[in-house]
């Protein structure tokens, strides 16, 4: 079955730490996205990909990066430098017709 | 600059119609879709349309577009108790490109 996978459901973080997210695809897509969900906001852009070793920031890239070694990986890094890290993060990958737009399951991160 | 509006609740009665409207600023858009997204889970995308389109129905979906104003809704035909969740506006310049949501709509809808 083809789809976008993220993992994992629920991570946990301390003050200070940086932690890595997940998203992985076999859809061939080219382009992948990471957005920052939190209530009342709708889904805010932090960085997206459209093509292999390239990236580019989004709305929100503050305290986060990213890497696109590998057409199928996307993972996303939330730094210390992220002062307000808890929210619920969003993948998507996306192919080159309007209805090829998919999203993963999703990761919450919370701080403890 | 970009920027999706959207009311950010609606409650309806099982078996009534829901309308959920959403506006945007960009007239460069190219895309317009309606995603829905249940409790802890990611977005569903539920349909689209092209920006030279007025109107595209889906079974009991059917979207509206006014291009002049800006403004395009989601019908939602004979609403279910399954159809309780949020619901998202985005637009898209082109075919691949970054999606601009707005703050999503969440539906409720009572027995």
């Amino acid at each position: 079955d083809g789809g976008i996978t993220q993992s994992p459901k629920y991570l946990f973080r301390k003050e200070g730490q940086n932690v890595t997210l997940s998203c992985e695809q076999n859809l061939n897509h080219d382009a992948m996205y990471w957005y920052r969900q939190d209530p009342g906001q709708g889904l805010r852009l932090i960085y997206y990909s459209q093509i292999v070793n390239d990236f580019q920031k989004g709305d929100i890239a503050e305290g986060y990066s990213v890497s696109r070694e590998k057409k199928e990986s996307f993972p996303l890094t939330v730094t210390s430098a992220q002062k307000n890290p808890t929210a619920f993060y969003l993948c998507a990958s996306i192919g080159t017709a309007a209805d090829e737009a998919f999203f993963g399951q999703g990761t919450r991160l919370t701080v403890v | 600059g970009e920027d999706v509006e959207q009311s950010l609740f609606l409650s309806v009665r099982e078996g009534d119609s829901s309308v959920i409207n959403c506006t945007y600023t960009d007239s460069s858009s190219t895309y317009l879709y309606w995603y829905k997204q249940e409790p802890g889970a990611g977005l569903q995308l539920l349909t689209y349309i092209f920006s030279n389109m007025d109107m595209k129905q889906d079974q009991r979906l059917t979207v509206l577009l006014n291009k002049k104003d800006k403004h395009l809704s989601l019908r939602i035909a004979d609403t279910q108790t399954g159809d309780s969740a949020i619901y998202f506006c985005a637009e898209s310049i082109n075919q691949g490109g970054k999606l601009i949501f707005g703050q999503g709509t969440e539906l409720s809808v009572k027995p």
